[in-house]
């Protein structure tokens, strides 16, 4: 089983609010991803954790949290959500020297 | 950083016909390559990858070629059917600022038409 999970599907927030989205996968990858993905643009690499080490990209630091309390689950947390977050965030997993990362269907995320 | 660009962005070609969706990167230590295919609500999906220069990948009627030199990954479809209209990602494996980071282009809608 490839499938990555991830849960809600699509997400309503007001502005101001906290968002948390699951994701989680049964491939016992060592590595899962967080990705933003806004329309006409590239996913773009919010953080990602390997094994229990969380890396943020720079440009993003500030505004994405993360937890992984297992090798199963990854979740992603904003703690005050702005209109610019709105965007799908997809979720991916690899295994470490195997490269190939394998996607969620993704949450969509609407900040009103 | 990598940076990748894709290129058409929207690609509309008849039944039968054949498609080119082309990628250039900037990294020369990039190492591994991928193409992946998006249908409307659903994941990204692997489509193919390539890791040797110069490498020709077949498969489920695309064809994948890298040159390294020219840094630049194309896919190519050489008889489209309906079932391909989706979209496309091509994406690049660098090991960047300490870790295997990839980057990827804005994506090819490609449309076949009946």
């Amino acid at each position: 089983d490839t499938t990555v999970k991830q849960n809600p599907r699509y997400k309503l927030a007001r502005v101001g609010k906290p968002v948390n989205l699951i994701c989680s996968q049964t491939m016992n990858h060592d590595t899962m991803y967080w990705y933003q993905k806004k329309p006409n643009q590239a996913p773009k690499l919010l953080l990602f954790y390997y094994d229990k080490i969380l890396n943020r990209e720079a440009d993003t630091f500030e505004k994405f949290q993360s937890s992984r309390p297992n090798n199963s689950f990854c979740s992603l947390y904003i703690g005050s959500a702005g209109l610019e977050y709105s965007a799908m965030y997809l979720c991916a997993s690899s295994r470490v020297g195997n490269y190939e990362q394998y996607f969620g269907p993704g949450t969509r995320l609407t900040v009103l | 950083g990598e940076q990748v660009e894709q290129r058409p962005p929207h690609l509309s070609v008849r039944e039968g016909d054949s498609a080119v969706i082309t990628c250039t990167y900037t990294d020369p230590n990039s190492y591994y390559f991928f193409w992946y295919k998006q249908e409307p609500g659903a994941s990204l999906q692997l489509l193919m990858k390539v890791f040797s220069s110069t490498e020709i990948n077949e498969g489920q009627g695309f064809t994948v070629l890298l040159n390294k030199k020219d840094k630049r990954l194309s896919l190519n479809l050489t008889a489209a059917h309906p079932g391909d209209s989706a979209a496309y990602f091509c994406a690049v494996s660098a090991w960047t600022e300490g870790a295997d980071r990839l980057t990827f282009g804005k994506g090819t809608q490609l449309i076949i038409q009946p």
